[in-house]
């Protein structure tokens, strides 16, 4: 089956505990990207990845970094989570084509509380 | 910068009346154009999809979007709302030749029985 895979779901840390939040993804995509969800603010693209080894920042890259070894993986690293950084993540996957990215799939989410 | 913008954070409508959700993006160049839909304690997936082509563009679910250049709009629309049509709602716009995707605050959808 077809998906994108985050872990943890949920997750409570405290203010400078680094953390790491895995996505995995089984489409073979070239793509990948991390969003976070706010209320009333949509969702945010933090960074994102056109393939191995190359990635760019999105809108809201402060206090985030990822890395790109393997195409299926894609880890959103947080060195030092600030309670500013309390959020639902996404991260998702497509195939770019000429007619840009196909369809987007996303993983379940990870709500984050940093305390 | 491109910017996308959904009029209503809360829709509201009866079981079988029409649905119209607003999205309008701002750029020169349009943009590839997007609505997802999200339900409760899930992530997004796609509803629809506008790249070139066809202004009016069929989704999943009996759900269809307009493709406006001259309004810059791309609104939802879906006839005959059923209550399972409840969630919330994503415009995207993602700039040709680039790999930014710019999502809208979302709209709320509400059915009354």
């Amino acid at each position: 089956e077809a998906q994108v895979t985050q872990n943890p779901r949920y997750l409570i840390t405290v203010t400078g505990k680094k953390l790491t939040v895995t996505c995995s993804q089984n489409m073979n995509h070239e793509y990948m990207s991390w969003y976070r969800q706010d209320p009333g603010l949509g969702l945010r693209q933090i960074y994102y990845s056109m393939n191995v080894e190359v990635t760019d920042k999105g809108d809201v890259p402060e206090g985030y970094k990822v890395s790109r070894k393997e195409k299926r993986n894609f880890p959103l690293i947080l060195e030092s989570p600030s309670p500013n950084q309390t959020s639902l993540y996404f991260c998702a996957s497509s195939f770019p084509s000429l007619q840009g990215n196909t369809e987007a799939f996303f993983g379940q989410g990870t709500r984050l509380t940093v305390v | 910068a491109q910017s996308v913008t959904q009029l209503g954070s809360h829709v509201s409508v009866s079981e079988g009346a029409l649905v119209l959700l607003r999205c309008n993006y701002s750029s020169s160049v349009p943009p590839y154009l997007f609505w997802y839909v999200q339900y409760p304690n899930q992530g997004l997936q796609l509803l629809l999809k506008y790249t070139t082509g066809a202004t009016l563009v069929k989704g999943i679910n009996g759900f269809e979007a307009e493709f406006k250049k001259s309004e810059t709009s791309f609104h939802l629309t879906k006839p005959s709302a059923h209550m399972s049509d409840a969630a919330e709602y994503f415009c995207a716009a993602e700039d040709t030749g680039g790999f930014k995707t710019i999502f809208g605050a979302g709209t709320r959808l509400f059915v009354k029985a």
